[in-house]
């Protein structure tokens, strides 16, 4: 399968607790983003990376989110001291550059649950 | 604000009947409308999207969608539609230059009755 790739599907944890997540985009794709989607509502865009530099961050990613994307592959999205309002499913998304950039593929997403 | 809506939650067809999942966007400048679909557990899954161009754009599984500028829609059709085409679909827009920011409209679920 040569999608993009999210580890794990699902987290549950306690409230205080760190998390992180992994991102495996489309190998040939240089942009990756992260988005979050609570129950209800569409997907909202967290941050936003062009290779390995981190080059948006919504108002929504707070201090205690940290995403890096350290050699420009893979990505990885943590939540320290996790509140209950962390519950979500956190979406990632890779896209290539040139002409067809405009469309994101979606990752299966992985789904937190905060106790 | 840019931002896209989708003024239903639900709609329902029988299969077979023509489907319509309404979309209507408001940004400033040239929109980028994307449509994609989300299956129970899996991630969204991109079906069309408007740059420029021929105003009727196609896309997977015989779904289509139409944009019109004076009424700031792109709602998504398809002739016939099929049980199978029953999950939660997602109007979104681009904004900014650099695709760097989608924003989604809270979804619509469709529902196809044999």
């Amino acid at each position: 399968d040569t999608g993009v790739s999210q580890d794990p599907r699902h987290k549950i944890t306690k409230r205080g607790q760190n998390v992180t997540f992994r991102c495996d985009p489309i190998s040939e794709h240089n942009r990756l983003y992260w988005y979050r989607q609570t129950l209800g509502q569409g997907p909202e865009f967290l941050t936003y990376f062009q290779n390995e530099a981190q080059l948006e961050k919504s108002r929504l990613l707070s201090d205690r989110f940290s995403a890096e994307r350290p050699k420009g592959s893979f990505s990885t999205l943590e939540i320290q001291r996790t509140e209950q309002g962390d519950s979500a499913m956190y979406l990632c998304a890779s896209s290539p550059s040139g002409a067809s950039q405009e469309t994101q593929y979606f990752g299966p997403g992985t789904r937190l649950l905060v106790l | 604000a840019q931002s896209v809506a989708q003024p239903e939650d639900q709609v329902n067809v029988a299969e077979g009947n023509p489907l319509t999942v309404k979309c209507t966007y408001s940004v400033s400048g040239n929109p980028y409308l994307f449509w994609y679909v989300q299956y129970p557990n899996r991630g969204l899954q991109f079906l069309l999207k408007y740059i420029t161009g021929d105003n009727l754009v196609k896309g997977s599984y015989g779904f289509e969608a139409e944009f019109n500028k004076s009424q700031t829609s792109f709602h998504l059709k398809k002739p016939s539609a099929l049980v199978s085409d029953s999950a939660l679909y997602f109007c979104a827009v681009r904004v900014g230059y650099n695709n760097n920011d989608m924003r989604f409209g809270a979804g619509t679920r469709l529902t196809v009755k044999p």
